[in-house]
């Protein structure tokens, strides 16, 4: 199975909003609402920012919200920080003998 | 609090052995998936293993018949036994906790351990 598709880059400016596409098939993003983002900073530990398409964990600012169309889910930050600077990988739930899969990753940057 | 703590990562040659642990607490750890996930230098996210809340295992394709995954349940602690390691297999390897039963996202994350394949 292949990794979902995501830009290698984005960028933005502080304040402004931006969106991440992950693109799968009918056969995960497409079939099930178990997409997840996560959050990684250099050198840290992957963070779970959204789960189930569109859910916030306690704690995860309101600024990222997560929706779905299709094959392809999207991570949208809004009124964008300094602190968002980071790599955003999403992950989609399979239902078969490999369960989950990760997209390639896509590195923010704030300008 | 849940906190995962990895152990185990290091230094093997070419088709050596290791074994990982994942000391988990702050949640009843028999209730929950569970996976290793693994980053190599500079690239992304890949799932490697995973265990579901009814301790089914699962292995992705790349580890297929070298790795296995389990549980200590009264212990506390995830394994993943890696044979026949090569280069490839080099990377940052997490243990990360599953929000329910099922292998489907991962709502805690331990730090990482280091295993680097190199004669």
């Amino acid at each position: 199975q292949s990794a979902l598709t995501q830009p290698a880059s984005v960028s933005g400016s502080p304040g402004q909003s931006i969106t991440i596409s992950c693109t799968g098939t009918s056969s995960d993003v497409g079939s099930y609402n178990l997409v997840s983002w996560y959050q990684q900073h250099p050198g840290k530990a992957p963070k779970l920012m959204i789960y189930e398409v569109s859910k916030r964990p306690s704690g995860v600012s309101n600024r990222f919200s997560g929706s779905k169309s299709g094959n392809t889910a999207s991570l949208t930050i809004s009124g964008l920080q300094a602190e968002d600077e980071a790599d955003y990988y999403c992950c989609a739930y399979t239902g078969n003998s490999t369960p989950v899969l990760f997209g390639g990753g896509t590195k923010l940057t704030v300008l | 609090e849940v906190q995962l703590l990895e152990s185990g990562g290091g230094l093997v040659q070419p088709g050596g052995s290791l074994r990982l642990s994942c000391e988990a607490s702050g949640f009843t750890f028999s209730s929950y998936a569970m996976s290793w996930v693994r980053q190599a230098p500079g690239k992304g996210l890949e799932w490697v293993s995973g265990i579901s809340g009814s301790d089914t295992t699962y292995n992705a394709d790349s580890v297929k018949g070298r790795f296995t995954i389990s549980r200590d349940k009264s212990k506390n602690t995830l394994y993943l036994q890696m044979d026949s390691l090569g280069v490839e297999d080099t990377a940052v390897y997490y243990c990360a906790k599953s929000k329910g039963v099922i292998i489907a996202y991962f709502d805690y994350w331990g730090q990482g351990t280091l295993v680097t394949v190199s004669s």
